[in-house]
């Protein structure tokens, strides 16, 4: 059964950049599409973006500009970096797989997930 | 971008039904999937695609569309069922990208 464990630092100065790892164990990495996404305390899911095994990356419009996903397929691992953070970057960061299924119902879905790295930005 | 909107919060009685919502532009053309979060912990996915419930997901978890709106329904909910619930679909907005509901937090009485 597939199983996601990540690590980062946990506490950042306000401008630093946030960076995150999120390592694949057992089953295929090869053949999706992997996720981060963020949730402030208390508040909902944000999706930040993905990556595949060939390095092809989607980005959240709203946080493009700050943030780099990059794979390691020989360590079957993708990080992620997000530049320039604020107090609005708090939040508890997950990685996550990209499951797709176009066998008649097209669907997405997001499974398994990580732990969860709580990142606080602080002065 | 697309919204997913939900109602904030939602109570039943245990053993009774509740359904939760999910409205947005993007679910007249992309599936909705749906999310159990306990408080301190990663969210859970319970349904995916038209109907479809992970290993290990109770039969009672089940999920509806119809155009702007996806629905899940717990039948006979139990107490370790009180969570927050967050729905997620593909933005339709012709990005790449996807979006969560606001969430609904689900009390069982």
């Amino acid at each position: 059964q597939v199983q996601l464990q990540q690590w980062g630092a946990g506490l950042l100065k306000p401008s630093e950049t946030l960076s995150l790892t999120c390592a694949v164990y057992v089953g295929s990495f090869s053949g999706y599409y992997w996720s981060w996404i963020r949730q402030p305390p208390g508040k909902g899911l944000e999706w930040i973006g993905e990556i595949n095994h060939s390095g092809s990356t989607n980005y959240n419009p709203s946080l493009k500009s700050r943030v780099t996903i990059s794979v390691d397929t020989s360590k079957n691992q993708f990080s992620l970096k997000l530049s320039s953070v604020t107090a609005a970057d708090t939040a508890v960061y997950y990685c996550a797989r990209v499951n797709y299924d176009s066998s008649g119902y097209v669907s997405w879905w997001f499974d398994p997930w990580g732990q969860g790295t709580l990142v606080t930005v602080s002065s | 971008s697309s919204e997913l909107t939900q109602d904030p919060a939602v109570s039943v009685a245990l053993g009774q039904t509740v359904r939760i919502t999910c409205q947005g532009d993007s679910l007249r053309s992309h599936s909705a999937s749906w999310y159990q979060q306990k408080p301190g912990q990663a969210p859970v996915l319970v349904i995916y695609g038209k109907n479809n419930r992970p290993s290990g997901i109770p039969d009672r978890f089940s999920g509806s569309s119809s155009g702007n709106t996806a629905s899940l329904t717990i039948t006979g909910a139990q107490a370790e069922d009180e969570a927050d619930y967050y729905c997620n679909s593909r933005d339709s907005s012709g990005n790449s990208n996807y979006v969560f509901g606001t969430g609904t937090k689900v009390t069982v009485l």
